[in-house]
């Protein structure tokens, strides 16, 4: 079974200091790794994936994530926040082969203050 | 280029009843995926359809059920509606071809059960 656990309900961090979101997973495998957004009321938006390669993934909006394999972990980064990041981020997890479907964590609500 | 549309946006039944939602894919994608994301969780994988036929499932009842029509869009049926089946539906769709890492999210159907 695949799994994924945000350990963290909420975020918060100040506007320009850097923003780091955490997420670790289980698959059998390898793994393929996504981190969607969400704003309120509406669907998900793709920020970034790990498929294979380079193990710093670079994203939409300025995001970044970083796979460790030995930790089994995808930690989503932001260098400077925004305001505007202020939303709801999910990690999901899918094996390279097998099963399609993606397993998504609880989710981690990002609160950037001015 | 359309991404993904999903119908109705808001709907509200009572407990009991049948409902229909639906899906179209983003254009070049030819696989479609259901979610469910009650409040406060991440999504929840329902079903996968490709080539019109059911291909994965997840943790949910009979009452679920779907279809793929040839153009690719998809409808999801749900019958003796549940209070808890209350959520944001979510449709996402992907091209099989790029081993289905490639999702695209509508923006989802709000159900309410009452």
């Amino acid at each position: 079974a695949q799994s994924v656990a945000q350990p963290e309900d909420q975020v918060n961090v100040a506007e320009g200091n850097p923003l780091t979101v955490k997420c670790t997973y289980s698959v059998s495998g390898n793994p393929y790794l996504f981190w969607y957004v969400q704003y309120p009321n509406r669907g998900l938006q793709f920020l970034l994936k790990y498929i294979t390669g380079d193990n710093l993934v670079k994203g939409s909006y300025g995001f970044e994530a970083e796979f460790n394999k030995s930790q089994t972990s995808f930690h989503l980064k932001k260098p400077s926040a925004l305001v505007s990041d202020s939303a709801l981020y999910f990690c999901a997890v899918r094996g390279a082969t097998g099963r399609r479907a993606l397993t998504f964590g609880s989710g981690t609500r990002l609160q950037v203050q001015p | 280029d359309a991404g993904v549309t999903q119908s109705p946006t808001h709907l509200i039944k009572t407990r009991g009843q049948q409902v229909t939602l639906r899906c179209s894919p983003k254009s070049g994608h030819d696989t479609v995926s259901w979610y469910q994301q009650a409040l406060g969780q991440g999504p929840q994988f329902i079903f996968q359809y490709y080539e019109e036929e059911e291909r994965q499932r997840g943790n949910f009842p009979d009452r679920f059920s779907g279809h793929q029509f040839p153009n690719y869009s998809s409808e999801l049926n749900v019958n003796a509606l549940l209070l808890g089946d209350s959520a944001l539906y979510l449709c996402a769709s992907s091209f099989r071809g790029q081993g289905n890492y490639g999702y695209t999210f509508g923006s989802g159907t709000r159900l309410t059960v009452v």
